[in-house]
């Protein structure tokens, strides 16, 4: 596709539960980006990886969270025993490499634990 | 520490200039940028400055002064679709961690 794709567009979910959410970044962008956006807020950065690796992953609130990028293209955030508070829209964006000016971001899931 | 402000809300009328301000502290700086993100959509980018000065490009003009910690988003001929939140947004090391302000909102008025 043209752009960022994410799935689902929209995930609801009980206390608890293990979620699983999409990021498809635009083909050739080796830099892709995780944040969650609570509303009236900004995005807040999770999770960053240049390629395969997870280059920096400071903003992952805990040990819950976790993310993938086996192939260097598709990526995975990996949510364990949600919580209430992790109620947010996630955010994917990617970019051609790290240092590039502009992100493309994705139209975001909307995630809520019930 | 990591600290990013903006005015929470603001109106303007059509047809007007109106100017977003956004001060920062950050532990690092690699780039200043400001997104439009309207309501229930994605941020899309709209400029960046690394050094001092005024970017312009088009209706919109970015300025930067790195020795403040300042930056501001000038946009002019204001229409009713920039009724939208604008988001400054510092990248702290180079090509990784990107902070976000809260955002301003901005509403324009016929």
């Amino acid at each position: 596709g043209a752009g960022v794709s994410q799935t689902p567009s929209n995930k609801v979910t009980e206390k608890g539960k293990y979620v699983e959410l999409r990021c498809d970044p635009i083909s050739g962008h080796t830099a892709l980006y995780w944040y969650r956006q609570s509303l009236g807020q900004g995005p807040e950065f999770l999770i960053y990886f240049q390629g395969t690796g997870a280059a920096d992953d400071s903003g992952l609130p805990n040990d819950r969270f976790f993310a993938v990028r086996p192939e260097g293209s598709v990526s995975t955030l990996k949510i364990q025993r949600t919580e209430r508070g992790d109620s947010a829209v996630y955010l994917c964006a990617s970019s051609l490499i790290g240092t590039s000016i502009e992100q493309f971001f994705g139209p975001g899931t909307r995630l809520t634990v019930l | 520490g990591q600290n990013i402000d903006q005015p929470t809300e603001m109106t303007a009328t059509e047809g007007a200039i109106v100017q977003i301000n956004c001060t920062y502290q950050t532990s690092g700086f690699n780039g200043l940028f400001w997104y439009q993100q309207h309501a229930g959509e994605a941020p899309t980018f709209l400029s960046y400055n690394v050094l001092d000065g005024l970017e312009e490009k088009g209706r919109f003009s970015s300025f930067l002064s790195r020795s403040k910690g300042y930056s501001y988003l000038l946009l002019k001929e204001l229409q009713m679709k920039d009724s939208a939140s604008y988001l400054c947004a510092v990248r702290d090391n180079y090509g990784q961690n990107f902070v976000f302000g809260p955002g301003t909102r901005l509403s324009v008025l016929p």
